[in-house]
């Protein structure tokens, strides 16, 4: 089956330091793959998404996510945590097949101390 | 900026009963989903339309929810009769066809069922 797994339900970091996100999936053939964030009773925002080309994708508020094929992970990362960056973060991968949704990961809980 | 427009933004009935969710997509995203997301887990697809054809309602629960776009445009979601279970958040998202293309979430319906 495809699946998408977040390891961590928490991560604890303190603000100014670098953060990291894991995500790793099982999908067969090259999949697309996406970060949402999602504040308290809102939808999900579009963080980035990796298509193809470099495996070290950049997207919105400094977030960046790096691409490893044969690990099957997609971590996101951000090199100095801000308080505001405290919420709920959603790894996604839709398979290369035409029709097929978004398969989300449970998330995983970022909470920035200042 | 564009946005997906969802209402209600909370519900609270009692189970039983019947109650529906509206859900207007990104002008020109031919694509449009339903996900429900209950409390510390993922969202999972429910339905997901292509123009007014259902693509893939696999995980929806038809004895007691059903969903429509009949004119290929805005989207209805009714469940009948409610159950304890179904309490959750039901978002709706839309996209360009073509797996490529992330998502653009709404707010979501906040459903309590008492």
């Amino acid at each position: 089956a495809q699946s998408v797994a977040q390891p961590e339900d928490q991560v604890n970091v303190a603000e100014g330091n670098p953060l990291t996100v894991k995500c790793t999936y099982s999908v067969s053939g090259n999949p697309y793959l996406f970060w949402y964030v999602q504040y308290p009773n809102r939808g999900l925002q579009f963080l980035l998404k990796y298509i193809t080309g470099d495996n070290l994708v950049k997207g919105s508020y400094g977030f960046e996510a790096e691409f490893n094929k044969s690990q099957t992970s997609f971590h996101l990362k951000k090199p100095s945590a801000l308080v505001s960056d405290s919420a709920l973060y959603f790894c996604a991968v839709r398979p290369n097949q035409a029709g097929t949704a978004l398969i989300f990961g449970k998330g995983t809980t970022l909470s920035v101390s200042s | 900026e564009a946005e997906v427009a969802q209402s209600p933004r909370y519900k609270i009935t009692e189970k039983s009963q019947a109650v529906a969710f509206w859900c207007d997509p990104i002008s020109g995203h031919a694509t449009l989903y339903w996900y429900r997301q209950i409390l510390g887990q993922g969202p999972e697809l429910l339905v997901q339309f292509q123009d007014e054809s259902v693509v893939d309602d696999s995980q929806l629960p038809k004895d007691r929810f059903s969903a429509e776009r009949l004119k290929g445009v805005d989207s209805t979601l009714k469940i009948q009769p409610a159950e304890l279970g179904d309490s959750a958040m039901y978002l709706c998202a839309s996209s360009f066809p073509g797996q490529g293309y992330g998502y653009t979430f709404g707010s979501g319906t906040r459903l309590t069922v008492v």
